[in-house]
């Protein structure tokens, strides 16, 4: 099993420019998470997905972010214009089952977000 | 509302002394508590969770933590730490019924020779 993955691991962008974010979840997971961390604020959940729907999107800091799943293989989270303070770690995380005890989440290894 | 609260943002301990790492969660509903390791440059893994039934709980790498309700506390222990367990711990909780898992800052364990 090769876990979540998330690619770029690094992005380095200026200001203002367009950024994606993509996340493949563990195959037969059907809850998918992203998460920002930074110092100062530590680990943030932005959004959630159950079966590919977005449940909470709470989390999600303006509407410059935004995320979507097409499919229950593959999401993307977006921000548009990006600006420096979302410089940060955006992790996906996946889940085999939405809530309940057993909702282990299963965390890929990340993408550094740098905005110049 | 939920929260958890990590009390020591850095522990430094020597190798093979024992170590505890404090986590304190507040809720008014039955949670779920885990915690999770972070290595440098890597996502988060499961350590251990709780659920219910016997307060200790054993993990993964020789972890267990205590889930004491009266104190509302769920801490982490290793009695013998390596080097290689440098890496930061989060506490989190998951409300019973609940999707939102809540963690706490983090505590950077430092392990040295």
């Amino acid at each position: 099993d090769a876990g979540v993955i998330q690619s770029p691991r690094h992005e380095v962008t200026e200001m203002g420019q367009e950024v994606t974010l993509r996340c493949k979840p563990i195959s037969g997971h059907n809850s998918l998470f992203w998460y920002r961390q930074t110092m100062m604020r530590g680990l943030e959940l932005l959004i959630y997905f159950n079966n590919n729907v977005p449940i909470d999107d709470s989390g999600m800091p303006e509407d410059r972010f935004s995320a979507k799943m097409p499919n229950a293989s593959f999401s993307t989270l977006k921000i548009q214009p990006s600006e420096p303070r979302d410089s940060a770690v955006y992790f996906c995380a996946s889940s085999s089952v939405a809530g309940g005890p057993n909702n282990e989440q299963f965390f890929g290894p990340g993408t550094r977000l740098t905005v110049l | 509302a939920q929260s958890v609260t990590q009390l020591d943002s850095q522990v430094p301990v020597f190798e093979e002394a024992p170590v505890e790492l404090r986590c304190n969660y507040s809720s008014s509903v039955s949670v779920y508590l885990f915690w999770y390791v972070q290595y440098p440059n890597q996502g988060l893994q499961l350590l251990l969770k709780y659920l219910s039934g016997s307060t200790l709980v054993k993990g993964i790498n020789g972890f267990e933590a205590e889930f004491n309700k009266s104190q509302t506390s769920f801490h982490l222990r290793k009695p013998s730490v390596h080097i290689s367990d440098t890496a930061e711990y989060f506490c989190a909780l998951l409300r019973a019924g609940g999707f939102k898992t809540i963690f706490g800052a983090g505590t950077r364990l430092f392990v040295k020779a």
